[in-house]
């Protein structure tokens, strides 16, 4: 069956930096998109991050544009998430989706805790 | 950027009870607009896309309608295994951009 394990997050203090990993399987990885979804705790989604099947194509939220950067491997069915200036308002529990635009089906995500 | 708003932020109805949730798009969204449910301590589950597509396996109580800025959700029939709560999603492809509602938490009266 379709599994996304995510797995890298953590405790890291501001302006640390985390590299997120989303392990695929049960599904052509390198057919689909994939995107970063968040959660705060306690609070709504909000997208993060999109690449497209090929990497060739991304985009990003602007509230982390410029210091996130989302990439993949095809040959290891696994996508990534480099964070950079990490910053409070960051912690959430982070989600790889499939897909962008509908996002089906989710991992159980990752907590990234930022805190002095 | 588009705002999307939901109604109500919370409900409590018993079980059979009709159930519908309402979510509004702040300009024309056509049918880009997907419901999701999120049981506590879970993952968002895609439940209906393009407003009104039931995505393979999940129960026919479960159905959407809408188009424009106006959408519903609909639980024909409320299950204790419904407990959840709900979030509409808009995506819109240029530039890409993806809002969530805040979210409408269904509880068993």
């Amino acid at each position: 069956q379709v599994q996304l394990v995510e797995s890298g997050g953590g405790l890291v203090k501001p302006g640390g930096s985390l590299r997120l990993s989303c392990a695929a399987s049960g599904f052509t990885f390198s057919d689909y998109y994939m995107s970063w979804i968040r959660q705060a705790p306690g609070k709504g989604l909000e997208w993060v991050s999109y690449i497209s099947s090929s990497g060739s194509t991304i985009y990003y939220a602007d509230s982390v544009k410029g210091r996130f950067t989302i990439s993949r491997d095809n040959a290891k069915n696994s996508l990534y998430l480099q964070m950079n200036s990490l910053r409070a308002e960051d912690t959430a529990v982070y989600y790889c989706a499939r897909r962008s635009g509908r996002f089906d089906p989710w991992g159980q995500g990752t907590l990234v805790t930022v805190s002095s | 950027d588009i705002q999307m708003t939901q109604s109500p932020s919370s409900l409590s109805a018993s079980v059979g009870d009709r159930v519908t949730i309402t979510c509004q798009a702040s300009q024309d969204i056509s049918n880009y607009l997907n419901w999701y449910q999120q049981k506590p301590g879970k993952a968002p589950k895609l439940l209906i896309y393009d407003a009104s597509n039931l995505e393979t396996g999940v129960p026919s109580r479960f159905s959407g309608s809408g188009s424009g800025t106006d959408f519903t959700f609909t639980i024909s029939s409320l299950q204790p295994e419904d407990i959840a709560t709900y979030y509409c999603q808009q995506y819109d492809n240029l530039p890409p951009l993806f809002t969530f509602g805040p979210g409408t938490k269904v509880d068993i009266k």
